[in-house]
């Protein structure tokens, strides 16, 4: 079936250090990818997305780009700051009804 | 602004008790989500609505009910059937499903 597999944290990096966060994804027809974030006690928040095979989606700094050919969806940042800290969710969705989430990735950032 | 607000932020059940968690948004989106969200874990499908007065069930709906009976309101009634409901549990909507989702700020329940 259908499955998003995010690379597993939790993930420590220092202030400005440079962020890959994984993501593949097997799925049937032509999914929509994003990535949402999740801060303490807090609901998700979109991140980013992409609906096409080599769109780049991009936000705060965030940047992930739509690999067809590999089925990935890597989240990606060049210069991480404290205030990154938080839950990163990758998530697919195909015309269907519903989503399929990644078991999601804490990531760290120490001053 | 629009948004999703969902209450109450804390819940506390007893055993045997049905409790009933609200979620209205006034983004006149169609369809509308519930999913449940355990420690150090990803979140699972409760039940989905696409179009008021109708629903699906999810991955984990045994022990839940829910309702559509407006466009702009989706409430999620854990019953006493659910064995263990402790959990943060989060309300979505989205327009269509490749515009992503937007969600409220969560529930978070507990059994005392």
């Amino acid at each position: 079936g259908d499955s998003v597999t995010q690379m597993e944290g939790p993930v420590t990096l220092s202030e400005e250090a440079f962020l890959t966060i994984n993501c593949t994804y097997t799925a049937t027809g032509y999914p929509s990818l994003f990535w949402y974030v999740q801060y303490p006690g807090e609901g998700l928040q979109l991140l980013l997305k992409a609906t096409k095979a080599d769109d780049k989606g991009s936000n705060k700094g965030f940047e992930a780009t739509y690999r067809k050919e590999t089925t990935s969806f890597h989240l990606e940042k060049g210069s991480v700051q404290v205030s990154d800290s938080a839950v990163y969710f990758c998530v697919y969705n195909t015309n269907a009804g519903k989503s399929t989430f990644g078991d999601g990735t804490t990531l760290t950032v120490k001053p | 602004d629009g948004g999703i607000t969902q209450s109450p932020k804390y819940l506390f059940r007893k055993e045997g008790q049905n409790v009933t968690l609200s979620c209205e948004q006034n983004l006149n989106h169609d369809a509308m989500y519930w999913y449940r969200q355990d420690p150090g874990q990803g979140l699972r499908l409760i039940y989905y609505s696409q179009i008021v007065n109708d629903f699906q069930k999810g991955d984990i709906a045994e022990g839940y009910s829910v309702s559509r009976e407006k466009k702009e309101s989706f409430p999620l009634t854990v019953t006493s059937a659910q064995k263990n409901p402790t959990a943060f549990y989060l309300c979505a909507s989205s327009i269509a499903d490749l515009y992503g989702y937007t969600f409220g700020s969560g529930t978070r329940l507990t059994v005392v």
